[in-house]
C-alpha cells in the first residue's frame, strides 16, 4: 500500500530564504506524485506533479520539486520565500493505473518579514 | 469558470440533527470525491464516485452517506452527527484519475462544527 510522510508539520522561513518541505512516499509500484496549496479559507490548488516525464518538475509561483527514487523522497523547494507563500502544502501520492490519491499529513509555512 | 461549489461553507449544529451538504462542479467530471481535514491528519477521503449512480467508500466512510443521481452533484449527508464528525470538508471533482494528467479540483470547504 502506498503513503505519504511529510517531515515537519510546521516550518518557519525568513523573507527571502530557501524554503524546503520534505516529502518521502512509500509505493510498490511507479507512483504519480502531486503538490498542492492551501491559502487560508480556501481548497486545494495543483501546485506542481510528477508524471516520470522528467525527475525535476517546475511548478507555478516558482516552486519546483525533485523525484529521487532511491531515496523515495519528492522534497519541495523555493530559491527564495516571499509573504504569499504562507499556506499549507499536501504532498499527495497515486500509483498508476490506480484511482485513489493518498495525501500526506501537511506542512504549514510561515515566512517571516 | 471552471468550479467545484460546496454550500453552506461554515455549519454549527447539534448532535443528531441530520444535516446535509452540498457539492456541485460545472466540469463534466465523472469522478467526485468527499474528504475531511483534520489536524496533523491531512485530508481522508470518505466517499467517492465513478459516476452516476456509482458511490464507494473511502477510508472514513463510517456515520456518512453520499449520493449521486446527477454528474454533477455529490451531497455529503450526516444522519446523525455526532461532535467527532467536527471537522474541515472537502469536495474533489475530476475526470477519472487513471493517469498523471487528471488535476483534482477542489471546493472552498465547509467548516462543520457539532455540538
Amino acid at each position: 500500500a502506498q503513503s505519504v510522510t511529510q517531515l515537519g508539520s510546521h516550518v518557519s522561513v525568513s523573507e527571502g530564504a530557501l524554503v524546503l518541505l520534505r516529502c518521502n512516499y512509500s509505493s510498490s509500484v511507479p507512483p504519480y506524485l502531486f503538490w498542492y496549496v492551501q491559502y487560508p479559507n480556501q481548497g486545494l490548488q495543483l501546485l506542481l506533479k510528477y508524471t516520470s516525464a522528467a525527475t525535476l518538475v517546475k511548478g507555478i509561483n516558482g516552486f519546483e520539486a525533485e523525484f529521487k527514487k532511491s531515496e523515495t523522497s519528492f522534497h519541495l523547494t523555493k530559491p527564495s520565500a516571499h509573504m504569499s507563500d504562507a499556506a499549507e502544502y499536501f504532498c499527495a501520492v497515486r500509483v498508476t493505473g490506480g484511482f485513489k490519491t493518498i495525501f500526506g499529513a501537511g506542512t504549514r509555512l510561515f515566512v517571516k518579514a | 469558470e471552471a468550479q467545484v461549489t460546496q454550500n453552506p461553507r461554515y455549519l454549527i449544529t447539534v448532535t443528531g440533527k441530520k444535516l446535509t451538504v452540498t457539492c456541485s462542479q460545472n466540469m463534466n467530471h465523472e469522478y467526485m470525491s468527499w474528504y475531511r481535514q483534520d489536524p496533523g491528519l491531512g485530508l481522508r477521503q470518505i466517499y467517492y464516485s465513478m459516476n452516476v449512480e456509482v458511490t464507494d467508500k473511502g477510508d472514513v466512510p463510517e456515520g456518512y452517506k453520499v449520493s449521486r443521481k446527477e454528474k454533477r452533484n455529490f451531497p455529503l449527508i450526516l444522519e446523525s452527527p455526532s461532535p467527532n464528525q467536527t471537522s474541515l470538508y472537502f469536495c474533489a471533482s475530476s475526470p477519472i484519475p487513471q493517469g498523471p494528467n487528471t488535476e483534482a479540483f477542489f471546493g472552498q470547504g465547509t467548516r462543520l462544527t457539532v455540538v
